[in-house]
């Protein structure tokens, strides 16, 4: 069936480090792949999509990379920041279905 | 330009009672979803409207439905609540149905007891 998960539910972070947040799919016919931040009492924020198409995408401060032949999706953060401590998603999308399915999330927590 | 809102922010209800949740999607945004998000869980799909219709749904029961109004906005039904029924509601919006960027509100905290 179809699934997105993550690899840790909680990564914790020196402030100025890079960080990596991890996640696992199974559906090999997803066609787009997105990263949420949620803070806590807020709703969902886009962060950055990639689609099956390309391995490498960069935003500011962030890149999201691909991995479709092991079907693995990864977020880097440069130069993490205290703003960054959130809850981060990966997420999938299937046009064809045209919903998108969330992982459980992984808390990213900033060390002073 | 006001983003994705929604009403109330939070609600307690009694379990066997009914519900009703608010949406206005962003400006210029027709497409709007449902989502149901447990405590230390990502969000769950419910359903989506497009053109006043539900065009896609997730896997929850006849219990949850919906209404998309000509000006976009929506309303989310729970009926017969039950305990496990309490989540954060979220509603996204996007562009059409060939965007794929989805923008959240806040959502709306529901509580059963």
């Amino acid at each position: 069936g179809e699934s997105v998960g993550l690899h840790l539910p909680t990564l914790s972070v020196q402030e100025g480090d890079n960080s990596i947040i991890n996640c696992a799919y199974s559906n090999s016919a997803s066609d787009y792949f997105i990263w949420y931040k949620q803070e806590s009492g807020k709703g969902p924020q886009f962060i950055i999509d990639i689609r099956s198409n390309m391995d490498k995408r960069q935003g500011q401060r962030v890149t999201v990379l691909l991995n479709k032949t092991v079907k693995h999706l990864s977020l880097q953060i440069a130069a993490t920041q205290p703003g960054d401590s959130a809850v981060y998603f990966c997420a999938e999308n299937m046009k064809r279905d045209d919903k998108i399915i969330f992982g459980k999330g992984t808390r990213l927590h900033i060390l002073p | 330009d006001a983003g994705v809102t929604q009403s109330p922010t939070h609600l307690i209800k009694t379990r066997g009672q009914q519900v009703t949740l608010r949406c206005s999607p962003k400006s210029g945004h027709d497409t709007v979803s449902w989502y149901q998000q447990a405590l230390g869980q990502g969000p769950q799909f419910i359903f989506q409207y497009y053109e006043e219709e539900e065009r896609q749904r997730g896997n929850f029961p006849d219990r949850f439905s919906g209404h998309q109004f000509p000006n976009y906005s929506s309303e989310l039904n729970v009926n017969a609540l039950l305990l496990g029924d309490s989540a954060l509601y979220l509603c996204a919006s996007r562009p059409g149905q060939g965007a794929y960027e989805q923008y959240f509100g806040p959502g709306t905290r529901l509580t059963v007891t």
